[in-house]
């Protein structure tokens, strides 16, 4: 059965401390891994990997991707209390029609 | 940027009623919609996979009776929860893609369902 997991569930951080959220995923046709910041209501896209080894980066936010172990990691350097929220990891499985796979979630609370 | 409405935002019935929920892209072709059911404090769970102009395709465990999506253009996506119980009270959000994009959905903002 296809799955992904993500770890910790949930993180309480001081600003200006530097994070590193986990992903793991079993699925069969992997496509490409995202990751996404949802915080009162539909969550909001980060990042797309596709490739092993290379490094997405967007402001204070990283990801990057293992697809021989099988996971990815979204890192966030000095937090902010802007940065609580729950971090979704989702992996696009491709067997004919597409469709995606979320995580449990990560949820991050960034204290002041 | 791409826009994903939904209606209505927030929906309270009784039990037994049906609820018709809408999914509509407003400034883009959505050759793919989605709907995702969210649990307080739980992660996105994908219910269907709804293509335009054909039958969704239901994950496991969701009975396609019970919530019943019609995709009958490009920009409108509606599911349909029949005979609404308690159980079936949620957040249920939908989201889109273009066909040469998938990488990105755009999410709408989501319906809260509470069933008495």
């Amino acid at each position: 059965e296809d799955k992904v997991v993500q770890s910790p569930l949930s993180l309480v951080v001081h600003e200006g401390d530097t994070v590193t959220l986990n992903c793991s995923y079993e699925v069969t046709n992997f496509r490409s891994l995202l990751w996404y910041k949802q915080e009162k209501k539909a969550p909001t896209f980060l990042f797309m990997l596709t490739s092993s080894g290379i490094e997405k980066k967007s402001g204070r936010l990283s990801s990057i991707l293992d697809k021989k172990e099988l996971f990815s990691i979204l890192n966030i350097t000095a937090t902010q209390t802007g940065d609580s929220a729950v971090y979704l990891c989702a992996v696009e499985e491709a067997s004919g029609t597409y469709k995606y796979i979320f995580g449990t979630g990560t949820r991050l609370k960034v204290l002041a | 940027g791409a826009v994903v409405s939904q209606h209505p935002s927030r929906v309270i019935c009784k039990s037994g009623t049906s609820v018709k929920i809408e999914c509509r892209s407003l400034d883009f072709q959505a050759t793919t919609m989605f709907w995702y059911r969210q649990f307080p404090k739980k992660s996105l769970m994908l219910m269907a996979t709804s293509n335009e102009g054909s039958k969704a395709t239901y994950e496991q465990g969701v009975e396609m009776d019970k919530f019943l999506i019609n995709h009958a253009s490009l920009t409108l996506s509606t599911l349909t929860v029949t005979s609404a119980h308690p159980e079936d009270s949620s957040f249920y959000i939908c989201s889109a893609s273009r066909g040469d994009r998938r990488e990105t959905q755009y999410f709408g903002p989501g319906t809260r369902l509470l069933v008495l």
